[in-house]
């Protein structure tokens, strides 16, 4: 059984510029959600796509959106990066209200 | 709105000491889920209970052990007997049944096991 994968491992980019960040879903799992995580704090919830529809959202400016597809694997973009936006970017999958398993994560670096 | 509060910011201990990491929660719902994960540097999330707001009995798995308490809204986790391996930092998190299985994280603790 393949687990959440995420790609980038890594990026940077400069302020203004827009990013999009991949997940691919543990086999059998229909939900995707996306969490930020600042250096030092904890994961804040971004928003969850369910069956290819947002299903719940953070406290997030809509410069962030997602989007999933038939497979289930999703895309989280940023539009006109901010310096703030840096941070370890986690993608978690699971059945609708089931357990949430997550991937090891996308660091972005905003300069 | 749920919260979730993680007093300890960090913890070191000698190799084979207990330790014990503190959390608190608040919501209104009646039923919500509790979580401990634990990250490594890695980054990765590595899930390692789920205890849901009708069954307070505590749990223990090998040298993991959780001290659910809703008298306090305390969910408290203690390593016993601690190893190198162990440290990385860990969070505790809430869910509530109205919002889905979206979670509401704590600011994590992390712990430091010296040889």
């Amino acid at each position: 059984e393949t687990g959440v994968t995420q790609s980038p491992t890594h990026l940077i980019k400069t302020r203004g510029q827009q990013v999009t960040l991949r997940c691919s879903s543990q086999s059998g799992h229909n939900t995707v959600s996306w969490y930020q995580q600042a250096l030092g704090q904890g994961p804040q919830f971004i928003f969850q796509y369910y069956r290819e529809e947002e299903n719940g959202r953070g406290n997030f400016p809509p410069r962030f959106s997602g989007l999933q597809f038939p497979n289930y694997s999703s895309e989280l973009n940023v539009n006109a990066l901010e310096l703030d936006d840096s941070a370890l970017y986690l993608c978690a999958s699971s059945p609708i209200r089931g357990e949430q398993f997550f991937g090891p994560g996308t660091r972005l670096t905003v300069l | 709105a749920q919260k979730v509060t993680q007093a300890q910011t960090e913890i070191s201990v000698v190799e084979k000491e207990d330790v014990t990491l503190d959390c608190v929660y608040e919501t209104r719902d009646t039923t919500y889920y509790l979580f401990w994960y634990k990250q490594p540097p890695s980054g990765e999330l590595v899930f390692l209970i789920r205890r849901n707001s009708f069954d307070e009995q505590n749990e223990i798995s090998g040298r993991y052990s959780w001290n659910f308490q809703k008298s306090t809204s305390s969910f408290n986790f203690t390593i016993t007997a601690s190893q190198v391996v162990d440290s990385a930092v860990y969070f505790c998190a809430l869910s509530v049944k109205a919002a889905g299985n979206k979670l509401t994280f704590g600011g994590g603790t992390r712990v430091l096991v010296k040889p």
